[in-house]
């Protein structure tokens, strides 16, 4: 079974500052998809950053980055310069297949981040 | 652009009552779309999939199912609704090889069941 493992339950960052939110996962997978969602107060899904496990270079949104570590399985998302509108729950997910249900994504249980002035 | 609708935004229900929640997605042609429940405090888990008219794959048994009359329609139903079954419904869909795909959520629908 695939897991995703989000260590931090909350995070808080200073607005202007870098946060680094955790994200681990186990596949038997030799080529899978990485992804980090954002959900805000209204509760709508905002895909982050994608990464793909075969490409060594990190994936880069603007404000957002990644440091994906393949042997290590670690999948962790940096935010510089944060903004309030940072404020939301993220999560972490890794696309898998499934028998019953093709692909879909599995989804950690989340990290909710407080940015304060 | 592509879009997802869903509606509606919320929705409260008796127990033993029929739901019929509606996703529909505009922009694009032969999506694969899917049905997400989170409940309170949890990440989502995938409920239904769907890669065609007619086509559903269940993910876990439960008292819901779903139902695609239409390529970019995609309908969750249930005949008498539980207590359990209270929570945020997501829509997604995504496009081209499943594989590699991204996946794009709707603003969700809020049931609570009492």
């Amino acid at each position: 079974a695939q897991t995703v493992t989000q260590s931090q339950p909350e995070m808080s960052v200073q607005e202007a500052e870098t946060v680094t939110l955790s994200c681990t996962y186990d596949t038997s997978e030799s080529d899978y998809y990485l992804f980090w969602y954002k959900q805000p107060p209204s509760r709508q899904m905002i895909l982050v950053i994608r990464q793909e496990a075969y490409k060594q270079q990190n994936a880069t949104e603007n404000r957002f980055s990644v440091n994906f570590q393949k042997a290590a399985k670690s999948f962790s998302l940096k935010i510089s310069d944060s903004q309030l509108g940072d404020a939301a729950m993220y999560f972490c997910a890794v696309l898998r297949w499934s028998s019953n249900s093709g692909y879909a994504l599995n989804f950690g249980k989340g990290t909710s981040l407080l940015v304060t002035p | 652009s592509q879009t997802i609708h869903q509606w509606p935004a919320t929705l409260v229900q008796p127990v033993g009552s029929p739901l019929s929640l509606e996703c529909t997605v505009e922009g694009t042609s032969n999506p694969n779309l899917y049905w997400y429940r989170q409940a309170a405090g949890r990440g989502l888990q995938l409920l239904f999939y769907s890669v065609g008219i007619g086509q559903i794959s269940s993910e876990v048994p439960q008292n819901l199912s779903a139902s695609r009359p239409q390529d970019r329609q995609f309908i969750l139903s249930s005949k008498k609704l539980l207590l359990s079954d209270s929570g945020f419904y997501l829509c997604a869909w995504s496009v081209g090889g499943a594989a590699t795909d991204t996946q794009y959520f709707g603003p969700g629908t809020r049931l609570t069941v009492l």
